[in-house]
């Protein structure tokens, strides 16, 4: 089974700051797709960045860059200079034949 | 481009009642995906259609629930009777060529049985 796993709920950040949202997964397939999806108090789900699993070079868009190890089926998100927009849930996922999500994690930024 | 588009944004109703959910995918896309948010479950796949033809629905709850596309413009989330228990957010989702490509999302259908 595809699991995914963000073990922070609640994360906090300061304006300007960087912070980093952990994700684990677990499978048995070699060839997949990992995503971040923010979710701001809105509801809408919006793209944050995409990872290929057979790429070995971390995506970046932006301030928004994720450190992929493949091997320990990790994949974390790093937002550099917080901004008071990024304050959202944040979803972890995963992709094979169909998406799965992670818990999410809450952040705060604080002024 | 307008992106994926669902309706109504909330529906309200009591429960015994036939809810229908709407979905317009952004154009060109052949896959289409409907999700259910809840506090309990998380994010959900309930299922997904390629070229307007059901792929996965295992993930429907039960035989109260049923989706189609008629064509690939258009597909339908319904619930018939409701139950409070399928109070949730509802999402629409499409993507271009495969599942894993970046899926777009609509707003969402917030759904209260009472």
């Amino acid at each position: 089974a595809q699991t995914v796993t963000q073990s922070q709920p609640e994360m906090s950040v300061q304006e300007a700051e960087t912070v980093t949202l952990s994700c684990t997964y677990d499978t048995s397939e070699s060839d997949y797709y990992l995503f971040w999806y923010k979710q701001p108090p809105s509801r809408q789900m919006i793209l944050v960045i995409r990872q290929e699993a057979y790429k070995q070079q971390n995506a970046t868009e932006n301030r928004f860059s994720v450190n992929f190890q493949k091997a320990a089926k990790s994949f974390s998100l790093k937002i550099s200079d917080s901004q008071l927009g990024d304050a959202a849930m944040y979803f972890c996922a995963y992709v094979v034949r169909d998406m799965r999500f992670g818990a999410g994690t809450r952040l705060t930024v604080k002024p | 481009d307008a992106g994926v588009i669902q309706s109504p944004r909330h529906e309200v109703t009591e429960m015994g009642q036939e809810v229908t959910l709407r979905c317009k995918p952004i154009s060109g896309h052949d896959y289409l995906f409907w999700y259910r948010q809840t506090m309990m479950r998380g994010l959900e796949l309930l299922i997904y259609f390629n070229n307007n033809v059901p792929i996965d629905d295992s993930g429907m709850p039960e035989d109260r629930f049923s989706a189609k596309m008629p064509n690939a413009s258009f597909s339908t989330l319904k619930i018939q009777p409701s139950e409070p228990r399928d109070s949730a957010v509802y999402f629409c989702a499409s993507s271009f060529m495969s599942p894993q490509e970046t899926q777009y999302f609509g707003p969402g259908t917030r759904l209260l049985v009472l």
